[in-house]
C-alpha cells in the first residue's frame, strides 16, 4: 500500500522561501496527481494545486498562482512544494495528497503533514 | 470561493444527521465531483465519500452522500462517538482547480 511520506517542519524567516516534500513510499505515483492542500492553524483545508508526475505539469488555486511552485521527480517518486516570499500568513499545514484516479477531485492517500512556521 | 457548510451539527448517538455542501453551478450543481473527509484534531484529512454518493473501500456504510442542484449532502447514520469530528466538502471546478467547504464541526451528545 502506497503511503506519501513528506518533509520534517520547518521555521522561516518572512520573505524567505520553503521547499516541502512529499515522497511514495511503498510504490509509485503512477499516473495520478499529487494535490496539495493547506491548513492554517485552526481554520479550514485550502487547495493549493495539483500536479501530475508522469506530466509534470503543475495546476494552480488562483490564490497560489503567484508564490507557489509545484514540481515532481518522477525518478524518486517525490513531489515538492516550493512557497516563495513567505508572509506571516503562509504559516500552516501542508499536506499532499493522491488523487483517487487520473483527474480526480478525491484524495484517497495523504500525506502526515508538514508544519511551516514563520517567524521574525 | 469556499463551498458553503455549517459550522456545526450535532446529535445524539444513534441519531442521523446531514450537513449540506453549497456551491454553485461553477461547480457542485455543474459535476458529479464532490467528495467528503473526515478529519479529527491533530490528523490527516480521510476521505469518505467521492464522486457525490461512492464509498472508498473500509469506509462504514452509516456514511452516504447525495446532491440535489447546487447543493451535497452527507449523512451520517446511527451517530457514533467517534464520528466527532470536523468535515469538509470538496469539488472540481469550471476551471479544473478544486474548492474546499469552510468545514463542519459534528458534536455528538
Amino acid at each position: 500500500q502506497v503511503q506519501l511520506v513528506q518533509s520534517g517542519a520547518e521555521v522561516k524567516k518572512p520573505g524567505s522561501s520553503v521547499k516541502v516534500s512529499c515522497k511514495a513510499s511503498g510504490g509509485t505515483f503512477g499516473n495520478l496527481a499529487i494535490n496539495w492542500v493547506r491548513q492554517a492553524p485552526g481554520q479550514g483545508l485550502e487547495w493549493v494545486g495539483r500536479i501530475v508526475p508522469l506530466l509534470r505539469t503543475p495546476h494552480y488555486a488562483q490564490n497560489f498562482q503567484a508564490r507557489v511552485t509545484l514540481t515532481a521527480d518522477e525518478s524518486t517518486s517525490t513531489a515538492y512544494l516550493e512557497v516563495s516570499s513567505l508572509r506571516f500568513e503562509d504559516m500552516a499545514m501542508y499536506f499532499c495528497a493522491r488523487g483517487l484516479y487520473y483527474d480526480s477531485s478525491a484524495f484517497d492517500i495523504w500525506g502526515q503533514g508538514t508544519m511551516v512556521t514563520v517567524s521574525p | 470561493s469556499a463551498l458553503t457548510q455549517p459550522a456545526s451539527v450535532s446529535g445524539s448517538p444513534g441519531q442521523a444527521i446531514t450537513i449540506s455542501c453549497t456551491g454553485t453551478s461553477s461547480d457542485v450543481g455543474g459535476y458529479n465531483y464532490v467528495s467528503w473527509y473526515q478529519q479529527h484534531p491533530g490528523k490527516a484529512p480521510k476521505l469518505m465519500i467521492y464522486d457525490v454518493t461512492n464509498r472508498p473501500s473500509g469506509v462504514s456504510s452509516r456514511f452516504s452522500g447525495s446532491k440535489s442542484g447546487n447543493t451535497a449532502s452527507l449523512t451520517i447514520s446511527g451517530l457514533q462517538a467517534e464520528d466527532e469530528a470536523d468535515y469538509y466538502c470538496c469539488s472540481y471546478t469550471s476551471t479544473s482547480t478544486r474548492v474546499f467547504g469552510t468545514g463542519t464541526k459534528v458534536t455528538v451528545l
